[in-house]
């Protein structure tokens, strides 16, 4: 009963290449993110959305774009990928409401850039 | 924004023993604590929370308590097994428009010995 499905769970890419990390959830929530996990530094939050076509920035953002072009998907781009960018890269998903904090994450995506 | 510290980094128990992990917060703004638990080669999944109107939280052997003035919560527990060994993140979030943004901390990874 897998709810947020990310479509790549492991990628391996070039310095420079174009990177398309798919996140899919099949709750109907409100709410989408993109989380990076580095060991030691716990989940640092990439970009998240509210709605349809929304996006707001997060904690590290810089190197990063997204795109939600329809509820149940959102996508993190790597318009340029650097070295730095190796790590793990998790998507959540959390309903609007009373219950709107609690996130519900994906397998994960582990990316290396050579 | 938003600053967690997590402690400690490791913890090692012997099976049956108790553990403790403690996190402080920095922007009194924030009112929902979850805990997150993830084992190795998983997803982080939701073990426990509590809100800012309660002082304490139990679920069979784990519970979580929280002072608010203090800005500290903290993950107790009990009577530890094998399968409890993970790591284990605690997070702090606000409620809407930022409901679901949470900030983490650094994450405790947890040994239990048989």
């Amino acid at each position: 009963d897998v709810k947020v499905t990310q479509s790549s769970r492991y990628l391996v890419k070039r310095t420079g290449e174009k990177v398309f990390l798919e996140c899919v959830q099949d709750m109907d929530h409100e709410n989408m993110f993109w989380y990076r996990q580095d060991p030691g530094l716990g989940l640092r939050l990439i970009y998240f959305s509210y709605d349809v076509k929304m996006k707001e920035k997060g904690d590290i953002p810089e190197g990063y774009s997204v795109s939600r072009e329809k509820k149940e998907r959102f996508s993190l781009i790597l318009e340029s990928a650097s070295t730095n960018q190796t790590s793990m890269y998790l998507c959540a998903s959390s309903k609007q409401g009373s219950g709107a904090n609690v996130l519900t994450f994906g397998a994960g995506s582990r990316l290396t850039v050579l | 924004g938003e600053n967690v510290e997590q402690h400690p980094s490791t913890l090692s128990v012997q099976e049956g023993d108790s553990a403790v992990i403690k996190c402080t917060y920095s922007d009194s703004a924030s009112n929902y604590f979850p805990w997150y638990k993830q084992e190795l080669g998983k997803r982080p999944q939701l073990i426990i929370d509590i809100r800012s109107n309660v002082g304490e939280k139990k679920d069979q052997r784990i519970a979580v308590t929280l002072n608010k003035t203090a800005k500290h919560f903290s993950l107790h527990i009990t009577e530890t097994q094998p399968e409890d060994s993970a790591v284990y993140f605690c997070a702090a979030s606000q409620g809407w428009p930022n409901a679901g943004k949470s900030t983490f901390g650094d994450g405790t990874t947890l040994t239990v010995k048989p």
